[in-house]
């Protein structure tokens, strides 16, 4: 079963807008990973937060945790065509050795 | 440094044949992991290799096996080919631990079974 759950499940906006994604997940975790696949191709990592970690940046990424919540957000500022695709989130649960889950993600349109 | 390649790209097998997939990792990366990704069930980890020993395996039966060699290259193999095993199966490397570490995924082998 997926440890993580990314809501919504696909988010459309307009060029120039900001766009959150949230990722919920149901065990305590180490580390949590957001990752964006564009159609039917490999994963790209985009940031890696550890649970000791709040929050971190990465130029127009903006990445959240709150590990009371259980929960994670992703905001991606000025969007921009080339951002449309699918972003996930991976948790690695205490006690999995180390492997990733993943979420079923978030399908971003953004149009021009 | 090169990526994470992944042959072959695209696949067509019949029904009760069998698959050899193969990953080679970014040089220097000794974790390999194998993740399978549908429609319905999203991306779902298949096992993961470290110096040559399966490390992790994910809920997915004995029909589903892999290895990895000296030089850190992978190969999953899927016997008795499933209607349901259409899929695009991901391999990732990472220098240790995947979940400490960014995964860098190869570009997918896309698998069809009629």
């Amino acid at each position: 079963s997926q440890q993580g759950e990314e809501d919504p499940q696909a988010l459309s906006i307009q060029e120039g807008e900001n766009a959150t994604m949230n990722c919920s997940y149901k065990t305590s975790i180490n580390n949590l990973q957001w990752y964006r696949q564009n159609s039917g191709r490999g994963l790209v990592h985009l940031i890696l937060i550890r649970s000791n970690e709040r929050e971190k940046h990465s130029g127009r990424l903006r990445v959240t945790l709150d590990t009371s919540k259980k929960s994670s957000s992703l905001l991606i500022t000025a969007s921009r065509a080339a951002d449309t695709a699918s972003y996930f989130c991976a948790t690695d649960p205490r006690g999995s050795q180390g492997n990733l889950i993943f979420g079923k993600g978030t399908k971003l349109s953004v149009k021009p | 440094k090169a990526g994470v390649t992944q042959t072959p790209r695209y696949l067509i097998k019949t029904r009760g044949q069998q698959v050899t997939l193969s990953c080679s990792p970014i040089s220097g990366h000794r974790s390999v992991s194998w993740y399978q990704q549908t429609p319905g069930q999203g991306l779902q980890f298949l096992f993961e290799y470290f110096s040559e020993t399966q490390r992790n395996k994910g809920n997915f039966p004995g029909r589903f096996s892999g290895r990895q060699f000296s030089n850190s290259r992978s190969e999953m193999n899927v016997s008795t080919l499933e209607l349901g095993d259409s899929a695009l199966y991901l391999c990732a490397s990472s220098p240790t631990t995947p979940s400490s570490y960014e995964q860098y995924f190869g570009p997918g082998t896309r698998l069809t079974v009629t």
